[in-house]
């Protein structure tokens, strides 16, 4: 079965330095993964969508994310956190099979930013 | 229209009553989703539109809850009999194809309170 583990419930980290959320996956075939941003009281936004095409995945407001089989892991990274950046973030693996079609979500990590 | 739409976005009940929830998807897309977000967890997959049909109804927590959608648009989501475990945010997605390459596009939910 395909899911995906998020592996921090809580992040925190200063204005400035890198941001890491961790996420690892499980599939038996070549999955399609993406992250979704929920800022509070917002809806859910895409960041950035891995599709079997190149393995480092570039998003939007600087984050990325690399695909390793190898580790089946899909973190998520940015070089330079800002306080803006502060929300829930929701490692998605999209299972497609026969009649199935739907995204499994993560428990999410919630990202906090200090100054 | 520009997003995914969906009303009301906030609705308080009294346990035992019936709620509906409207979706209106971005325009041109076949497919359409439904999801629960409660709280402190992740989202639960609910129920899956392909075109006017449901392939997949495997999320919906009891015969109290039933969507439909209609012209190939509009979805409703009607839980009968509502209970305080109904209390969520229901979160309706669109994509313009089941394919593989596309991201879902959210709305910004329905906040359902049962008292």
């Amino acid at each position: 079965a395909q899911s995906v583990t998020q592996l921090d419930s809580h992040v925190s980290v200063s204005e400035g330095t890198p941001v890491l959320l961790r996420c690892n996956y499980s599939s038996s075939y070549s999955p399609s993964l993406f992250w979704y941003v929920q800022h509070p009281n917002k809806g859910l936004q895409l960041l950035l969508k891995y599709t079997s095409a190149a393995t480092l995945v570039k998003g939007i407001n600087g984050f990325e994310a690399e695909f390793k089989k190898s580790e089946t892991s899909f973190h998520l990274t940015k070089p330079s956190a800002h306080m803006s950046d502060a929300a829930e973030y929701f490692c998605v693996v999209r299972l497609s099979s026969g009649g199935y079609n739907k995204l499994i979500f993560g428990a999410g990590t919630r990202l906090a930013v200090h100054p | 229209g520009a997003g995914v739409s969906q009303s009301p976005s906030n609705k308080v009940t009294e346990k035992g009553k019936d709620v509906e929830l409207r979706c209106d998807p971005i325009s041109g897309h076949t497919a359409l989703y439904w999801y629960r977000q409660s709280l402190g967890q992740g989202l639960e997959f609910l129920i899956y539109f392909q075109g006017n049909s449901a392939p997949d109804k495997s999320g919906l927590p009891s015969d109290r809850f039933s969507a439909e959608r209609t012209g190939g648009s509009v979805s409703t989501l009607t839980i009968q009999r509502t209970q305080q475990e109904d209390s969520a945010v229901y979160l309706c997605a669109s994509s313009p194809s089941t394919g593989t390459a596309y991201g879902y596009t959210f709305g910004s939910g329905t906040r359902l309170t049962v008292v």
